[in-house]
């Protein structure tokens, strides 16, 4: 029952440098989440998904991109990495728009320097 | 713009105390309402959810919540508070509308001491 798996956990990037953080579901849902988490700030939504080929921004999508080329992958890209990107990013997924709760990943912390 | 708002940033209670975490939203709509809950270094788990019905929800760990409509409330309350309940809590909101996401609140850190 792996859920929502995302990697890699932990990563530090230099300033400029790209990546991607993956996150992978087996649940067969519908929707998936990319999320940032900052201390005292809650989360922030940066993209979203409704399915395999459809994505949408959320609150904070700057320095951000994603794609949706199956139900099970939604793999966040960093293209330029700048030290406001040093956050906790969370992936999740959901069967309805939310109206069932998230399932999320474990989180993957990143340093940008 | 839609928002939800937790008034407590950090709250700090001894064990056996009782917790009551606010939680109001600016959605006039239909909505749906979850708390979740985040231990120290893991990712955030649903501690309950309201949809319809009965506003008196119950969760795990002991956890209950309300929901007011006429005050756009949906408050997170606990009888008796346990060290293991030191954590971050979440309030979070669905519009209830397709292709929406949970939109969540800032967060209330719980400390409990033993």
């Amino acid at each position: 029952n792996a859920g929502v798996t995302q990697t890699p956990k932990f990563r530090i990037l230099k300033i400029g440098q790209s990546m991607t953080l993956q996150c992978a579901q087996d649940m067969n849902h519908n929707y998936m989440y990319w999320y940032r988490q900052d201390p005292g700030m809650g989360l922030k939504l940066i993209y979203y998904s409704v399915g395999a080929g459809i994505t949408d921004k959320g609150e904070v999508p700057n320095g951000y991109n994603v794609s949706r080329s199956t139900t099970e992958d939604f793999p966040l890209r960093l293209e330029l990495a700048a030290p406001s990107q040093t956050s906790v990013y969370f992936c999740a997924s959901s069967s309805l728009t939310g109206g069932g709760g998230y399932t999320f990943g474990s989180g993957t912390r990143l340093t940008v320097v | 713009a839609q928002s939800v708002s937790q008034h407590n940033h950090h709250v700090i209670l001894s064990e056996a105390a009782s917790l009551e975490l606010g939680c109001n939203y600016s959605y006039g709509g239909t909505v749906n309402l979850f708390w979740y809950v985040q231990y120290p270094g893991q990712h955030l788990q649903l501690l309950l959810k309201y949809f319809s019905g009965d506003p008196l929800v119950k969760g795990i760990k002991g956890f209950e919540a309300e929901f007011i409509k006429s005050k756009f409330s949906f408050n997170l309350r606990k009888p008796s508070v346990q060290w293991s309940d030191t954590a971050e809590y979440f309030c979070a909101v669905n519009p209830n509308q397709a292709g929406t996401a949970l939109i969540f609140g800032k967060g209330t850190t719980l400390s409990v001491s033993s």
